[in-house]
């Protein structure tokens, strides 16, 4: 079957940096999204890999290492803003994303 | 409209009823997509349209039914619904044909409430 796993919930302290990591096996790999979620709002595009290595957008990084089925998301210079569900996905044989079932991450001052 | 727009917002349903929810994109999308998502769950396509005309099941299509008799519009109906199908709904679309890149917009959700 097709599996993401992805902590439940992680907690950071605002100004600190963290790290939301990401496994997955699924049929196929076409590439690997990560996306924020605000509560009571619907996700939006964060980050994109279908190659190995380390994605720099801003604040906001992005691994992957294909071989080892494994991502992570890092967040620098976290704000309070910052606080949401962090969702990872992965596009797979078919073309479909399949979902893990998000990371809330909680902020503290 | 800009983007992805979905209605109603939220919806109380009494068990039995038929309900139909409604999803209109402007960015002339070729696909289209419907989602479940529950506490605890990721996002779980029920239904998906890869360009008009043509539909597909998901992973969780049963009780369900969609459309895509234009780009536009993808309606997903629940011809008796269940409590089970309390959920937040969301539609989403992407330009498909960019194999290489398929980012997925989202409509902002409808809650479902079936009593």
């Amino acid at each position: 079957g097709q599996n993401i796993d992805q902590p439940t919930e992680m907690t950071a302290t605002e100004g600190a940096i963290v790290q939301i990591n990401c496994t997955y096996q699924t049929s196929g790999f076409n590439g690997l999204f990560w996306y924020q979620q605000h509560a009571g709002e619907a996700p939006t595009f964060l980050s994109y890999n279908v190659l190995d290595g380390l994605e720099e957008k801003g604040r906001f990084s992005s691994f992957l290492s294909r071989s080892k089925g494994y991502s992570y998301l890092l967040l620098k210079e976290l704000q309070m803003k910052d606080s949401a569900s962090y969702l990872c996905a992965v596009l797979d044989s078919n073309y479909q994303l399949i979902w893990g079932a998000g990371t809330k991450l909680i902020i503290k001052p | 409209i800009a983007g992805i727009t979905q209605a109603p917002t939220s919806q109380i349903l009494a068990a039995g009823r038929r309900m139909t929810l409604r999803c209109t994109q402007d960015m002339r999308h070729n696909a289209m997509y419907w989602y479940r998502q529950d506490l605890g769950l990721g996002l779980r396509l029920i239904h998906y349209s890869n360009t008009a005309g043509t539909t597909g099941k998901g992973e969780v299509p049963d009780g369900y039914s969609v459309s895509r008799a234009n780009t536009d519009d993808f309606p997903l109906t629940l011809a008796s619904a269940v409590p089970s199908q309390t959920s937040v709904y969301f539609c989403a679309s992407s330009d498909s044909r960019r194999f290489s890149y398929n980012e997925q917009f989202f409509g902002p959700g409808t809650r479902l409430t079936v009593l």
